[in-house]
C-alpha cells in the first residue's frame, strides 16, 4: 500500500468551480506539504503544516486554501478555479526531529481547469 | 524570485556516459541540498543529499559536488543507464533543527539516456 495517497488522481473542472484535493498518509509524519508542478518551473510550495494546529503559506498560496483535518490528512482547496491553476499537484510528508529533511511525495493529482 | 537556478532544462546522454546537472543558489543560509528524481507518472523521490560541511558525497553512481564559495552544487551520474531517464530536481533549505521543511526547488532537468 502507498504511504502517501492523493485523491483524485485526475480531475477536469470548469472555471469558477470549487475543487478539493485530498491527501492521506500512513507514515506517521507530523509535517505535510502541498506543491504545484508546472513544466519549466519545478515544484512550488503552496502551503505547509508542521502539525495539526500549524498552517503556513508557501511561495504561491493566492487562490488556494488548506485544511489539516488530522495528523494524517491534509486537503487543498481551490475556492474558484481558474485556467492558470491547471497543473500537477503533489502532497508530501516529512518528520520533524531529524537533521535531514527528506520529503515523501504522493503520486500527484493532475488538475485541468477549462 | 527564483532562489535556486537549475541547468540544463533537458539533457541527452549516451548509455555509459556521464550526466551532469548544475544548480546555483542565492541564500547563504541554506544548509541542506538534496536532489530528487521523478519518473513519469510518479511523485519525486529523494536521490541523494549533501550538507555544506563536505564538498562531495557519493552514493553508487551518483555524486553531489558542492562549492560553497561559488554557491553552486551539481549532480554527476556516472555510467548513465536508460533506467536513469527521469526528471531531476535540485533543492535547498535552511535546516534549523525542528524548523526545516521549506524546500526551494530548481526548475528541473529532463534527462534522457539513449541506449
Amino acid at each position: 500500500d502507498a504511504d502517501v495517497t492523493q485523491t483524485p488522481r485526475n480531475r477536469i473542472t470548469k472555471t469558477g468551480k470549487r475543487i478539493m484535493l485530498e491527501c492521506s498518509q500512513t507514515k506517521g509524519h507530523d509535517r505535510m506539504y502541498w506543491y504545484r508542478q508546472d513544466p519549466g518551473l519545478g515544484l512550488q510550495l503552496i502551503y505547509y503544516s508542521f502539525d495539526v494546529k500549524d498552517i503556513n503559506k508557501g511561495e504561491i498560496s493566492d487562490g488556494y486554501s488548506v485544511s489539516r483535518q488530522a495528523q494524517a490528512k491534509f486537503s487543498l482547496s481551490l475556492e474558484s478555479a481558474i485556467p492558470n491553476q491547471t497543473a500537477l499537484y503533489f502532497c508530501a510528508t516529512s518528520t520533524s526531529g531529524t537533521y535531514t529533511d527528506t520529503q515523501y511525495f504522493g503520486p500527484g493529482t493532475r488538475l485541468t481547469v477549462l | 524570485q527564483q532562489q535556486v537556478k537549475q541547468s540544463p532544462q533537458s539533457l541527452i546522454v549516451q548509455k555509459g556516459g556521464i550526466s551532469i546537472i548544475n544548480c546555483a543558489y542565492e541564500n547563504t543560509a541554506f544548509d541542506y541540498f538534496p536532489w530528487y528524481q521523478q519518473f513519469p507518472g510518479k511523485g519525486p523521490a529523494l536521490l541523494i543529499a549533501i550538507r555544506p560541511d563536505v564538498s562531495e558525497k557519493k552514493e553508487g553512481r551518483f555524486t553531489i559536488s558542492f562549492n560553497k564559495s561559488a554557491k553552486q552544487f551539481s549532480l554527476h551520474i556516472m555510467d548513465s543507464q536508460p533506467g536513469d531517464s527521469a526528471t531531476y530536481f535540485c533543492a535547498a533549505s535552511r535546516l534549523i533543527y525542528n524548523q526545516g521543511g521549506k524546500l526551494i526547488f530548481g526548475q528541473g532537468t529532463e534527462l534522457s539516456v539513449k541506449p
